[in-house]
């Protein structure tokens, strides 16, 4: 069973809109989330995290979003641009536990 | 260096063979993690180390795979007697403490053949 799921494989943005990536979890313990970066032939790169006391936060074009009673969290990146084009994971984690649970990624496309 | 390192970046073995591989975490970092992801699948925790202990192994698939660290800083997974499900990409990742972002080196590409 699938404690994360992203359930977009892939996403194609033009450059300069908004992108959206959505991910779904199903346990209401998790309460530390994390959006991670792939680029082919490399490590996931950190991107963005919150925790479950917030609903909001941001850095630059990056902003996650949480909805705790949904079990619901997105991530904008506006504007977006052609470097973003990579593979987007969501992570989640029980403070405490260290493990994170990834989910399979989305695919995301900016194109010009 | 300035990020996770790990060695080699691809292992080609025969099925039945041992290896090891290597991670070097980022200064400082107190917490190292090894994750794999197989073809198609996502990132799949395998161990979490805290200086040098393991308080937890749960991702671990069979007892052929084994992990130590030394040092409070390089760790090596060890795989006996590799099978061809064994075959994946094996992430190794660091954080300066428990709780805080995890940052990853670029993995070893492990095959099987």
């Amino acid at each position: 069973d699938q404690q994360v799921k992203q359930n977009s494989p892939s996403l194609s943005v033009q450059e300069g809109r908004i992108s959206i990536l959505n991910c779904d979890y199903t346990n209401s313990m998790f309460d530390y989330f994390l959006w991670y970066k792939k680029y082919p032939a490399e490590g996931p790169t950190f991107l963005i995290s919150i925790s479950s006391i917030k609903d909001k936060n941001e850095d630059g074009r990056f902003t996650v979003f949480l909805n705790k009673s949904a079990k619901h969290l997105s991530l904008h990146i506006v504007p977006s641009q052609p470097g973003d084009s990579a593979v987007y994971f969501c992570a989640v984690s029980i403070q405490g536990a260290q493990k994170l649970v990834f989910g399979q990624g989305t695919r995301l496309t900016i194109n010009p | 260096g300035a990020g996770v390192s790990q060695s080699p970046s691809n292992k080609v073995t025969e099925k039945g063979k041992d290896v090891e591989l290597r991670c070097d975490p980022i200064s400082g970092h107190t917490a190292l993690y090894w994750y794999r992801q197989s073809l198609g699948q996502g990132l799949e925790f395998l161990i979490y180390f805290q200086g040098n202990s393991a308080p937890d192994k749960s991702g671990l698939p069979s007892d052929r795979f084994s992990a130590e660290r030394t040092g409070g800083s390089v760790s090596t997974l060890t795989i006996q007697r590799t099978q061809q499900e064994d075959s994946a990409v094996y992430l190794c990742a660091s954080s300066f403490r428990p709780n805080q972002p995890q940052h990853f080196g670029d993995g070893t590409r492990l095959s099987i053949l």
